[in-house]
């Protein structure tokens, strides 16, 4: 069965530390790879996708992601944070064979400290 | 500005009871899907439907789950005979068409205790 694995359950910077938070699939077809953050108290939104082309992909709010095929992964960067990207980070990818269903890593909890 | 509506977003039930969850979609979305997060998971897939039509319910447990999308109103998942196991974050997201690729939009949540 496919699976979205993300490496690191917590993560805590202090403000204009860089950031790059792991994702993995197990899928070898064709993705479509998503990065979604949630924000205390807020709900889930869409950070970035990719489905083809470029493999270095720009989102909402500085982040950015790469898509390395060979290493199966899409990690989601950012140079310097700040203190409001403290959320809960998910990566997902689509299911095999279906193009509404998404497979969900276990999420990252960033906190950024002032 | 019309999100997705979750309500209730906390909601705690006795083990047995009964808890029914629901969910407006965006406006002009007429694709609902269900998506449950247990503690230190992801979010896993329950149920897609579109109005008053289950597309694909291979998520939902066999017994006690059902949802539907009426119609008229909000989407409804409802879950009989609660157990503790049942206890997590239920979340809803719609989409104007039946693709993940557009990006859903998802609503707040409904925290379900039981106890």
């Amino acid at each position: 069965a496919q699976s979205v694995s993300q490496h690191n359950h917590h993560v805590i910077l202090s403000e204009a530390a860089s950031l790059e938070l792991g994702c993995n699939y197990s899928y070898g077809g064709t993705v479509n790879l998503f990065w979604y953050v949630q924000y205390p108290g807020q709900h889930l939104q869409l950070l970035l996708k990719y489905f083809s082309g470029d493999p270095l992909v720009k989102g909402i709010k500085g982040f950015e992601a790469e898509f390395i095929k060979s290493k199966f992964s899409f990690n989601l960067r950012k140079p310097s944070v700040q203190w409001s990207d403290t959320a809960e980070y998910f990566c997902a990818v689509n299911a095999p064979d279906s193009n509404y269903q998404l497979i969900w890593g276990a999420g990252t909890k960033l906190i950024i400290k002032p | 500005n019309a999100g997705v509506m979750q309500n209730p977003r906390h909601l705690v039930r006795r083990r047995g009871q009964e808890a029914r969850l629901r969910c407006s979609p965006m406006k002009g979305h007429s694709h609902v899907y269900w998506y449950r997060q247990l503690p230190e998971e992801g979010l896993k897939f329950m149920v897609y439907l579109q109005k008053e039509n289950i597309i694909d319910e291979s998520g939902m447990p066999k017994e006690r789950f059902s949802a539907e999308f009426p119609k008229e109103g909000p989407s409804i998942l409802r879950i009989q005979q609660v157990v503790r196991g049942d206890s997590a974050a239920y979340f809803c997201a719609s989409s104007p068409q039946g693709q993940a690729n557009y990006g859903y939009t998802f609503g707040s949540g409904t925290r379900l205790t039981v106890v």
